[in-house]
C-alpha cells in the first residue's frame, strides 16, 4: 500500500471550513483514498473515500488532484465535536485491500 | 442494528496471566480485523479473519498472541503470559463482505498489565 504524508496538527475556528491535506505521491492506479477519524481514543470512524473524482457525503467532501498525488478532506462547517485525529489511507477498495495502514494522522483542534 | 461490540471494555491483568478479548461483529458481517494502539502511538493492524479462517496475520507478534473467529460466537484475541508492553487499546473492526469499502470499529478494550 502507498504511503501518505499529513501535517501533524492543525487548528480551525468553529463554524469555518477545515481543510486537511494529504500527500500520496506513490498511489497506484487501483488504490483509493480513504479518510477515517478517531475522536479521543474512541474507535476510528469512516468518513469518505474516492478514486479520482471529487466525492461528497453528509460528513465531508474529498477533493483529489488530477494526478491523484494529493487530496484534501474538507469539513465545511467545523464544530467542536470534529476535534479528532484524521487519518488519510490509500488502499484498494473492498476487503481485497485487507488491513488499513494508519499513519500518524493530523490532529485537528476546532476552537470556539 | 447494534454496532461492533467489544468486551470487556477495560481489563486488568498481572504479568504472566492470560488476556482474552472478545469482539462481536455487526449483524451479517463475516470479516473481522484486530488493531492495537499503544500509548501515544498510532493504530497498528494485527490480524484479519473471516469465519473459521485467518486471512492475514502479518501484524501479529510471533509469540503469545493468537486470534480466532469461529463459525458461531465472537472473535477472540488471546494474549498469553502478558507483559507490561502489552498494555494498549485493542480495537476490533468488522465489514460485511469482500466488496465492502468500510470497516466499522468497536469501542475498544483497554488492557492494563500490572
Amino acid at each position: 500500500d502507498a504511503k501518505t504524508t499529513q501535517p501533524p496538527s492543525m487548528d480551525c475556528a468553529e463554524g469555518r471550513a477545515a481543510n486537511l491535506p494529504c500527500n500520496h505521491s506513490t498511489i497506484s492506479g487501483n488504490e483509493y483514498v480513504y479518510w477515517y477519524r478517531q475522536i479521543h481514543s474512541q474507535g476510528p470512524q469512516y468518513i469518505i473515500h474516492g478514486l479520482k473524482n471529487n466525492e461528497t457525503n453528509e460528513m465531508a467532501s474529498l477533493i483529489i488532484t488530477e494526478d491523484r498525488k494529493s487530496s484534501t478532506l474538507i469539513l465545511p462547517h467545523a464544530t467542536l465535536r470534529d476535534t479528532a485525529v484524521y487519518y488519510c489511507i490509500v488502499r484498494v477498495e473492498g476487503n481485497q485491500g485487507g488491513k488499513l495502514i494508519f499513519g500518524q494522522g493530523t490532529e485537528l483542534s476546532v476552537k470556539p | 442494528n447494534a454496532g461492533v461490540m467489544q468486551n470487556p471494555r477495560h481489563l486488568v491483568r498481572r504479568r504472566g496471566q492470560e488476556a482474552r478479548l472478545r469482539c462481536s461483529p455487526m449483524k451479517g458481517h463475516s470479516h473481522v480485523y484486530w488493531y492495537r494502539q499503544l500509548p501515544e502511538e498510532g493504530l497498528k493492524f494485527m490480524v484479519y479473519l473471516q469465519k473459521e479462517n485467518i486471512i492475514d496475520e502479518s501484524g501479529m507478534p510471533k509469540e503469545r498472541f493468537s486470534a480466532e473467529f469461529p463459525k458461531e460466537g465472537p472473535s477472540i484475541l488471546r494474549i498469553q503470559q502478558v507483559v507490561r508492553g502489552d498494555s494498549a487499546a485493542y480495537f476490533c473492526a468488522s465489514s460485511p463482505g469482500i466488496d465492502s469499502y468500510e470497516q466499522y470499529f468497536g469501542p475498544g478494550t483497554r488492557l492494563t498489565v500490572t
